[in-house]
């Protein structure tokens, strides 16, 4: 069965960066795009960008562009987001996604917890 | 990318049917057939529902439906039950491999 198992909870502060991973499982893991999706407390949801881990291509939002890099590795069926100089308003919850034209399995979510 | 546009709350009794608008622009719900919508209660992970406008996935019952119009779509529940009380999020992808989310919709089962 297809699953995306995410990293744990991060506490950062405020100029710090954090990485998040999303292990894919159950599918052939070229095959489908990864998307980004980010929900801040009682917030509704935010797509911040998309990899492809067939050949490393990439779209972040633009209002998070020059702060956000995806990567994957193929070797470990694993997607990564890094988001670094963090802000209060970085804080939320990070889902991946599997994406083929819709977001049909989810991972169950990392919080980042961004202090000043 | 601006936010796709969705009523902030909608309600109904059991049994009942309740419609959720969300409006785009040509940019994305008008110009592409990837409408998707997602479940999410409180605390959990959005779930699929209904992609490509108007299919559901395996395991999605037949009460949750989706269509489009121009720069519009909309998601139906028939047959309210308790259990679709939750936030319902429209989705639509908007080219160059953008996707916009919609601002949700709580919906109360009365």
């Amino acid at each position: 069965q297809v699953q995306l198992v995410q990293s744990e909870t991060e506490v950062k502060k405020s100029g710090d960066s954090v990485k998040v991973s999303c292990k894919a499982s159950g599918y052939t893991f070229t095959k489908f795009g990864v998307s980004w999706v980010r929900q801040a407390p009682g917030q509704g949801l935010e797509w911040i960008g998309w990899i492809s881990p067939y050949n490393g291509n990439t779209n972040a939002a633009q209002k998070l562009r020059g702060r956000l890099t995806m990567t994957s590795d193929t070797s470990t069926r694993t997607a990564y987001m890094e988001l670094t100089n963090l802000r209060s308003d970085d804080t939320a919850v990070y889902y991946c996604a599997r994406e083929v034209n819709r977001l049909d399995f989810w991972g169950q979510g990392t919080l980042v917890i961004v202090s000043s | 990318q601006s936010a796709l546009t969705q009523p902030p709350s909608a309600s109904g009794s059991p049994g009942q049917s309740v419609t959720i608008s969300c409006t785009g622009t040509s940019n994305d719900i008008g110009d592409y057939r990837f409408v998707s919508w997602y479940q999410q209660h409180t605390g959990k992970a959005p779930k699929l529902i209904i992609f490509d406008v108007n299919k559901r996935p395996s395991g999605i019952p037949d009460r949750f439906s989706g269509s489009k119009s121009g720069n519009t779509a909309s998601l139906t529940v028939s047959g309210l039950q308790a259990d679709d009380e939750a936030d319902y999020y429209c989705n639509s992808y908007a080219g160059a491999n953008n996707w916009v989310f919609g601002g949700g919709t709580k919906l109360t089962v009365l």
